[in-house]
């Protein structure tokens, strides 16, 4: 159980375009979803919270912007990177929350390279 | 605000000899605290939680973690490592908030040596 699924898992684009990654909690409902973002060989920073019916929370210095999150539903969040540059090539990877627990469930994650 | 340091980014030990991952933690109540893996080209997985509940915690393959309050420690323990151990270890903490945002410490990458 509680099993979270990323799309795509990997995705190379141009610089300028926009692309959107998928997070779904396959087995469970899950109100709170979060985005983190990992640059090689270094811990997870949280980007932000993602709440389902309501706007996101962002954290201190990330664009709220350009990283677009969309909570429709209680089994999915989208983070959409717009206008890509290549400073925005990282491992983006989230995480759900079923309900009211603590314990918060992985997805595989998704290497974003832009050229 | 409340946050884990990992007191070694790098970990190497024989195949069959113990695991010590170290983590301190700092935080202003009494904090959730837990360990992930993080294997190559995979997701996180949990291997435990501490949630104010016994002190002694066990988690899936064999490890084990102590919480202690009077040092703000959270060691990492299994008595016997595996080759398939090997992998980046990441400390966290769980915020006082209703969001529960996970803090990560800076993780210690461990290598098993046959």
């Amino acid at each position: 159980g509680a099993v979270v699924s990323q799309h795509p898992s990997w995705v190379i684009c141009k610089s300028g375009t926009s692309v959107k990654i998928e997070c779904r909690s396959l087995d469970f409902q899950a109100t709170t979803m979060f985005w983190y973002r990992q640059f090689p060989k270094q811990s997870l920073m949280l980007m932000a919270t993602s709440n389902e019916g309501s706007k996101a929370t962002y954290e201190q210095g990330v664009e709220k912007d350009k990283f677009l999150i969309n909570h429709a539903s209680l089994t999915l969040s989208t983070l959409t990177v717009t206008s890509a540059h290549p400073e925005d090539s990282s491992f983006y990877i989230c995480s759900a929350r079923p309900g009211l627990q603590e314990t918060q469930y992985f997805g595989p994650g998704t290497r974003l390279l832009v050229l | 605000a409340q946050s884990v340091t990992q007191l070694d980014s790098h970990v190497s030990v024989s195949e069959g000899t113990p695991v010590l991952l170290r983590c301190n933690y700092s935080s202003s109540y009494s904090p959730s605290l837990f360990w992930y893996v993080q294997h190559p080209n995979k997701g996180l997985q949990l291997l435990l939680k501490y949630t104010s509940a016994a002190t002694l915690v066990k988690g899936i393959n064999g490890f084990e973690a102590e919480f202690k309050k009077s040092e703000t420690s959270f060691h990492l323990t299994k008595p016997s490592a595996h080759m398939s151990d090997a992998a980046e270890y990441f400390c966290v903490v769980s915020d006082s908030t209703g969001r529960r945002a996970l803090t990560f410490g800076s993780g210690t990458r461990l290598q098993v040596q046959p």
